[in-house]
């Protein structure tokens, strides 16, 4: 079945850039997403990537696909407190509706 | 617009007991699905209806899980008899389009104690 890894933590400090990688299995992949957990709330969708794509810029976030590598990363420019929480890589399996999770990052910012 | 809501947040109950989760979803969204977090472990799929339909049920782990959408609006989530490996965080979401164009919402999860 289709698979998607994710460090399971990060530090950094505030100011600095955050990357967050994922690893995934599944080749036909139609989207993939990354979606963020502040403590005691539910998923936000913070952006997603069409699979035909190599990057998407969204202010302070960047999202980089390499397909052949089934390789997908978030950077964080100027982390700042607020961005604290855990953040999950997904992806939906062409034509599939559901989604597959990996087992999230906590990213932790240190002031 | 609202979101979707799950009730309750937070719910503890010994082994053997039933528990009944509800999901509400963003109105007019057909596709609904159910996810579970266990134990700060990836997030899994449980199933997904298309309004009154179960569309793919494949991740519902045993017969202990029975869930149900009637109408197609709200759906719930009942566990019986509840054990202790069923403890972790119950997410739903929801979604208008097909394919995930728009990404799911999702509700702010029911966390599950089974003692």
């Amino acid at each position: 079945g289709e698979d998607v890894e994710q460090s399971l933590f990060l530090s950094v400090r505030e100011g600095d850039s955050s990357v967050i990688n994922c690893t995934y299995t599944d080749s036909s992949s139609t989207y993939l997403y990354w979606y963020k957990q502040e403590p005691g709330a539910g998923l936000q969708l913070l952006t997603y990537i069409f699979s035909n794509m190599d990057m998407k810029q969204d202010q302070r976030l960047t999202v980089l696909l390499n397909k052949k590598d089934k390789h997908l990363s978030l950077r964080i420019a100027d982390t700042q407190t607020g961005d604290s929480a855990i953040y999950f890589c997904a992806e939906n399996g062409g034509g599939y509706q559901k989604v597959t999770f990996g087992t999230g990052t906590k990213l932790q910012v240190i002031p | 617009e609202a979101g979707v809501t799950q009730f309750p947040s937070h719910s503890v109950i010994e082994k053997g007991q039933t528990v009944t989760l509800r999901c509400d979803p963003i109105s007019g969204h057909d596709n609904l699905y159910w996810y579970r977090r266990v134990m700060g472990k990836e997030i899994k799929f449980l199933l997904h209806f298309v309004k009154e339909s179960k569309q793919d049920e494949s991740g519902m782990p045993n017969n202990r899980f029975l869930a149900e959408r009637t109408g197609g609006t709200y759906s719930t989530l009942k566990v019986q008899p509840a054990e202790l490996e069923d403890s972790g965080v119950y997410f739903c979401a929801s979604s208008q389009s097909l394919g995930g164009l728009d990404g799911y919402t999702f509700g702010s999860g029911t966390r599950l104690t089974v003692v």
